[in-house]
């Protein structure tokens, strides 16, 4: 019962912008959008999050489009150490504690 | 901030014996979770605590596996007895539940391995 949808794998030139895409076309209203990444032989790390409207911090912008159904990751200048798996996650805001994780974006950031 | 600490980092365990996995989470936080991460079954919740009391343990896959939050700064997931098909990396997770953002800070994992 997947609720997103991402692309098995992604290669990413060093220093240039990476844009991880992500389908959530049965998104409900209160449901938000997370991003997290897991370096490989690490615990997954939060990234972003939104709900409608555009998101950035220190780490990434996520773009999400007007009918929520899909939304961008996007890691400004990306770095080998940006090379990970990402998880795109859709989260009911009335069960906030449950992530469920797919099978993710491999990025694979060149030099 | 030390983060979440897990320990062991690593345990080579043989069938049959029991195998107790600790977590200590961030001071503060409120929420707790233990995950496990396979490659055939990707990263799976497998209990949730809040304010030291389980919520939510569905994903616990049989009685073989119990965890326990005695107090906020101290958890414990034991399997016993521990069988080949629990090989896996687990990790735990905290949260402050209410915060701004409810996110997840994972620990670096223990890596099981039962023979």
């Amino acid at each position: 019962d997947a609720k997103t949808t991402q692309p098995t794998s992604m290669d990413c030139a060093e220093g240039r912008a990476a844009n991880l895409p992500c389908n959530h076309s049965t998104i409900s209203g209160n449901e938000y959008v997370y991003w997290y990444r897991q370096i490989h032989s690490q615990g997954p790390q939060y990234i972003i999050h939104g709900l409608k409207n555009n998101e950035t911090n220190e780490m990434a912008s996520l773009i999400i489009t007007e009918d929520r159904k899909s939304s961008t990751l996007i890691l400004p200048h990306a770095t080998l150490r940006d090379t990970a798996v990402y998880y795109c996650i859709v989260r009911d805001s009335s069960n906030d504690y449950k992530l469920s994780f797919g099978a993710g974006t491999t990025v694979t950031v060149r030099a | 901030d030390a983060g979440v600490i897990q320990s062991p980092r690593h345990e080579v365990t043989e069938m049959g014996q029991e195998v107790t996995l600790r977590c200590k989470p961030i001071s503060g936080h409120n929420s707790l979770f233990w995950y496990r991460q396979t490659m055939m079954r990707g990263l799976e919740l497998l209990i949730y605590f809040n304010n030291n009391v389980p919520i939510d343990d569905s994903g616990m896959p049989e009685d073989r596996f119990s965890a326990k939050m005695p107090n906020a700064s101290f958890s414990t997931l034991k399997i016993q007895p521990s069988e080949p098909r629990d090989s896996a990396v687990y990790f735990c997770a905290s949260s402050l539940r209410g915060g701004r953002s409810n996110e997840q800070f994972f620990g670096p994992g223990t890596r099981l391995t039962v023979l």
